[in-house]
């Protein structure tokens, strides 16, 4: 399977952007980039996904290279409510009837301060 | 609202003891799959299902059983648990393959077998 690597750890403060670092240089085509949390005692949360492009919703920005081997979850102003576990994830689809796979890793743990 | 629900959220049980873990979603979603979360080794697939009727193992399906009768409900059956499913256990369902598609996470179910 297609592998992440992210920081264990990362801190902010409160209402500063965050950016969250992801390589995942064994990527391939057609593998999506998946960014999920976890917050505390809860069941993770999607975030955001994308293929080549950058994307943009409500909770986030994903900036994905151009050559794709890494790419970078923004979230433009940290509350406290956003410390979680954040999982960058590629997900696997063969196409066709195939369920597909999304591979969690440990994640980055991101606190955020007051 | 949509949502993934669990029941129990909390269970402690008994080695050999048949149990049942409940798993219901209200969005009309056609994939459905569980996991179990452990310390140290991350979200690991158990089973999943494509549809109704249609199951498949995951990566650690040894001393599970799942049905999918309806599409809304995806039951998780331990039939003799042992203390190595202590665990956390989540489920999720999606619209489309989990690899291209966002997951939906139910709030989890602790699991803890003596």
């Amino acid at each position: 399977d297609a592998k992440t690597t992210q920081p264990n750890s990362m801190e902010s403060n409160e209402e500063e952007p965050v950016h969250l670092p992801c390589n995942h240089s064994t990527i391939s085509g057609t593998d999506y980039i998946h960014w999920y949390r976890q917050l505390p005692s809860q069941g993770p949360e999607y975030v955001i996904h994308g293929l080549t492009s950058n994307v943009n919703n409500r909770m986030a920005s994903l900036a994905i290279a151009e050559d794709r081997k890494s790419s970078t979850l923004i979230l433009h102003r940290a509350t406290l409510r956003d410390a979680a576990v954040y999982y960058c994830i590629l997900g696997v689809w063969a196409g066709g009837t195939s369920y597909g796979k999304l591979t969690f890793g440990q994640g980055t743990i991101l606190t955020v301060h007051p | 609202e949509a949502q993934v629900t669990q029941n129990p959220r909390y269970l402690i049980t008994v080695t050999g003891k048949k149990l049942t873990v409940t798993c219901s979603q209200n969005m009309n979603h056609e994939y459905m799959s569980w996991y179990r979360q452990d310390p140290g080794l991350g979200l690991r697939q158990i089973y999943y299902s494509m549809n109704v009727e249609v199951t498949d193992k995951g990566d650690v399906p040894e001393g599970y059983k799942v049905s999918r009768k309806e599409k809304r409900n995806f039951p998780l059956i331990l039939e003799s648990p042992s203390p190595n499913q202590t665990s956390l256990y989540f489920c999720a369902s999606s619209l489309g393959p989990q690899g291209t598609y966002e997951q939906y996470f139910g709030p989890g179910t602790r699991l803890t077998v003596t």
